[in-house]
């Protein structure tokens, strides 16, 4: 059971357009969504998280939209440069009673971004 | 401190054979997790501990996986009686007590192949 899907296996886009990466969750508990970058022979990176009770995160060039209604959030990453060149995954977990711990995250199968010069 | 570290980088092993992977996780985390990887996937979270305590542990971990943190430092998996199927990348990382505002810190992870 997927519960996190991220549809678009490649994309491709050209330096200083716009790149939107796509994320999909079915279990409604999820209430924190982060996105890592991934090099070869590196471990995931941490790029930018959202609360469930936000719809909206910016940091510099990473902007991370969530539509709670829709299950669906997504990457904005303005503009696109060569070194975002990576595989993206989208990540969720979901906190204890009091909102205060997250434990494990489960993340989708990652989106293969290129950006060409 | 230089982050997560993880040893080997590389573990090629004959089916049948047991593994041992060691995570050193940044000092200052109490909270410490392991996830596999292979071609194509995200990675798929098999278990996590608090300091010593192991908190949860995946479907995935069959009995022939163990992971153990003495003293909340460190920790190792091993996997006995290797099969091809657990060719993969294996992931460890780590964070302050589960708070998720800037996300884990991952290793570059051991990457095991079966033969």
């Amino acid at each position: 059971d997927q519960q996190v899907k991220q549809n678009s296996p490649s994309l491709s886009v050209q330096e200083g357009r716009i790149s939107i990466l796509n994320c999909d969750y079915t279990n409604s508990m999820f209430d924190y969504f982060l996105w890592y970058k991934k090099y070869p022979a590196e471990g995931p990176t941490f790029l930018i998280s959202i609360s469930s009770i936000k719809d909206k995160n910016e940091d510099g060039r990473f902007t991370v939209f969530l539509n709670k209604s829709a299950k669906h959030l997504s990457l904005h990453i303005v503009p696109s440069q060569p070194g975002d060149s990576a595989v993206y995954f989208c990540a969720a977990s979901f906190s204890n009673a009091g909102g205060t711990s997250y434990g494990k995250l489960t993340f989708g199968q990652g989106t293969i971004l290129t950006v060409h010069p | 401190d230089t982050g997560v570290s993880q040893n080997p980088r590389h573990k090629i092993t004959k089916r049948g054979q047991n593994v041992t992977f060691r995570c050193d996780p940044i000092s200052e985390h109490n909270r410490l997790y392991w996830y596999r990887q292979t071609l194509g996937q995200g990675p798929e979270f098999l278990t996590y501990f608090q300091n010593e305590a192991q908190l949860e542990k995946s479907r995935l971990l069959s009995d022939r996986f163990s992971a153990e943190r003495p003293k909340g430092s460190f920790s190792t998996l091993e996997i006995q009686r290797t099969e091809q199927g657990d060719s993969a990348m294996y992931l460890c990382a780590s964070s302050p007590s589960g708070l998720a505002n800037y996300g884990y810190t991952f290793g570059s992870g051991t990457r095991l192949t079966v033969v």
